[in-house]
């Protein structure tokens, strides 16, 4: 799996929007990006993933840059809630779920 | 739909014991996954099991095993513990038959595992 890069943390303003980005320059072709976070103390939630078309979903938008070297996870209006470890993975296609690499992740703080 | 569930919530053990930590997956799911969470730090994969077999498996040694039932349900089993085993481990299930789709994961609350 491609491995990825991310800021150890940010911080936001409540009701902002969060942008985290991830580099994963070494992507393939076959290559999803997907995005998960961790808010303390439980397991990891999924929150949206693609391949090279941008995505939305009720939770967050996906921005993947042409040549797919890096993607940005957009959070439109940030709330409390959202402070958690957020992970960048990049990973097979043809292949089951599982096997993802995980990194270290982006601590965002939500502040009010 | 209870989603994923994992037993216990916390153990503790000693060096050198054996564990053993399950996993229900979510309804319709039939693919579980194993992840070690050391503090401060991402999920490391350790393997992952579908039709009973283990089909991935992550850079972990063989102290770490693992069974899935009919009902895709699974174990994770650790002997001969060590200190630096304790860690959250976590348990997720996907759906596929290894085809040309993905799918995402959802992960349990994870156990928290202390060796002493």
């Amino acid at each position: 799996d491609a491995k990825t890069t991310q800021p150890p943390s940010m911080d936001c303003a409540e009701g902002r929007a969060a942008n985290l980005p991830c580099n994963h320059s070494t992507i393939s072709g076959n290559e999803y990006v997907y995005w998960y976070r961790q808010i303390h103390s439980q397991g990891p939630q999924y929150i949206i993933h693609g391949l090279k078309n941008n995505e939305t979903n009720e939770m967050a938008s996906l921005i993947i840059t042409e040549d797919r070297k890096s993607s940005t996870l957009i959070l439109p209006h940030a709330t409390l809630r959202d402070t958690a470890v957020y992970y960048c993975i990049v990973s097979p296609r043809n292949t089951n779920a599982g096997k993802s690499t995980f990194g270290d992740g982006t601590t965002l703080t939500v502040k009010p | 739909d209870a989603g994923v569930t994992q037993s216990p919530t916390h153990l503790i053990k000693t060096r050198g014991q054996q564990v053993t930590l399950r996993c229900s997956p979510k309804s319709g799911h039939d693919t579980v996954s194993w992840y070690q969470q050391a503090l401060g730090q991402g999920p490391q994969f350790i393997f992952q099991y579908y039709e009973e077999e283990e089909r991935q498996r992550g850079n972990f040694p063989d102290r770490f095993s693992g069974h899935q039932f009919p009902n895709y349900s699974s174990e994770l089993n650790v002997n001969a513990l060590l200190l630096g085993d304790s860690a959250l481990y976590l348990c997720a299930s996907s759906s596929g038959t290894g085809g040309d789709y993905r799918t995402e994961q959802f992960f349990g609350p994870g156990t928290r595992l202390t060796v002493l």
